[in-house]
């Protein structure tokens, strides 16, 4: 079983509506939790890292964690082309900082 | 947040011969760095972990004597790739860290083609 799982897509919105992309995880005992945006070619961006569970919500972000499910997702309102981009999920290990990334899903948003 | 500066960008290099890529935090002292590698349409696998002034802890399946890290310094870990073949082409990201419980930050990754 994968540390991370998401489903890998890929997803399209129109403009302006909400992305949803979900993640779950197989480590019970995980504490930290983190969103990435990558583009093509480049290195990933953070975008949302959350910790406890609950809706954490940052301008059009929202990440939601549910331990017991071993869930996490993130909401993305009024979608933007700009948002199109493929979008890992990392759970933090048990040995110090290092992250385990899922495959990403890709996010196409249609103007 | 924290920059972390990798270099180079990108390289081309012939099979059997040895490319060095360089890992810098420039605002903060990386207690800790890692080094990842992303094939084409796939999620970044972890190859290493580095502590500064300590031999790196690889993960399984990743060749050390392949992959040589070197962290000398709490501003600079490098990643040797030794006797390089087409397979080691991929794009090797690494991050750093002030600490275990801290963010840890991005390098612009380096773009490996070995021909």
């Amino acid at each position: 079983q994968k540390e991370v799982e998401q489903n890998s897509g890929p997803l399209s919105v129109p403009e302006g509506a909400i992305a949803s992309l979900n993640c779950t995880y197989s480590d019970r005992v995980s504490q930290s939790f983190f969103w990435y945006r990558q583009y093509s070619g480049k290195s990933p961006e953070l975008i949302m890292s959350i910790y406890s569970n609950g809706d954490k919500e940052d301008g059009r972000f929202t990440a939601q964690l549910n331990k017991a499910s071993q869930y996490v997702s993130l909401l993305i309102r009024d979608s933007q082309p700009s948002d199109s981009a493929t979008y890992l999920c990392a759970v933090k290990g048990r040995r110090g900082n290092n992250l385990f990334f899922g495959t990403g899903t890709r996010l196409t948003v249609i103007p | 947040g924290a920059v972390v500066s990798q270099h180079p960008s990108w390289v081309i290099c012939k099979s059997g011969t040895s490319v060095k890529i360089e890992c810098r935090s420039l605002d903060f002292q990386a207690t800790t760095m890692f080094w990842y590698r992303q094939f084409p349409k796939q999620s970044l696998m972890l190859m290493a972990t580095s502590n500064e002034g300590s031999k790196a802890t690889y993960e399984q399946g990743v060749e050390k004597d392949k992959f040589l890290i070197n962290h000398a310094s709490l501003t600079l870990s490098t990643l040797t790739v030794t006797s390089a073949h087409p397979e080691d082409s991929s794009f090797y990201i690494c991050s750093a860290s002030e600490g275990p419980n801290t963010e840890a930050f991005f390098g612009q990754g380096t773009r490996l083609t070995v021909v």
